[in-house]
């Protein structure tokens, strides 16, 4: 089983501000999920990444992709405070279950 | 459009109780099916999943059980449960098996064992 690792744990920032939360691993994966979470609910998907290489935007929010396949980033620019929750990165296999990283909690504060 | 539904919300068990959460799915069929419990604040591990009717695959060994009696029917069993069970439940469903399809998941219930 692959060991996807996310850091930071835990970020805190005021509106406006930029912010990138990272997944790696040592493994090359297949292909990548983030999902945001908030508090009570369920993750919900943002983008699959498939690529090496792939750039993908939300809106505000910017996933990369690395070239090897073993690292994936989450940017986003001048954060809101409707941001903060729970980001998640998850590598599906083929009957679609999902391996988690631990997450990373992001907070914008106004 | 395709909905899950999970319940309960939240729950209070105390140690050696039985635990039975139900989870079912409308507006698809032939949904695989999945429970995942995750700790506060912390990624989801997955539990139980199910490609159909009756056939249910193990991830982890534990106190838990699952059962799909119907299509879209999901339900994670316990007879006795432990204090170590108090987390946080999610079903989710996704479509038919292949690379990248996307998972949705229910609101999940917050057990508690006392």
């Amino acid at each position: 089983t692959q060991l996807l690792e996310q850091s930071p744990q835990f970020l805190s920032i005021q509106e406006g501000e930029n912010l990138t939360v990272y997944c790696n691993s040592s493994s090359v994966f297949s292909s990548l999920q983030w999902y945001r979470q908030e508090p009570g609910e369920g993750p919900v998907l943002l983008v699959t990444v498939v690529t090496g290489g792939e750039v993908k935007k939300l809106k505000r929010l910017t996933f990369q992709f690395g070239d090897a396949r073993k690292d994936s980033s989450l940017h986003i620019t001048a954060a809101q405070p409707g941001d903060t929750g729970l980001y998640l990165c998850a590598e599906p296999d083929s009957w679609g279950k999902l391996q988690f990283g631990a997450g990373t909690q992001v907070v914008v504060t106004p | 459009s395709q909905t899950i539904h999970q319940w309960p919300a939240t729950l209070v068990q105390p140690v050696g109780s039985p635990l039975s959460l139900e989870c079912t799915v409308e507006g698809t069929s032939n949904p695989n099916l999945y429970w995942y419990r995750q700790a506060a604040g912390r990624g989801l591990q997955l539990l139980f999943y199910s490609v159909g009717i009756g056939q249910i695959s193990s991830e982890v060994p534990q106190n838990l059980s699952a059962s799909r009696p119907q299509d879209r029917q999901f339900i994670l069993s316990s007879k006795k449960l432990l204090l170590s069970d108090s987390g946080f439940y999610l079903c989710a469903w996704s479509g038919a098996a292949y690379m990248n399809t996307e998972a949705f998941f229910g609101q999940g219930t917050r057990l508690t064992v006392v």
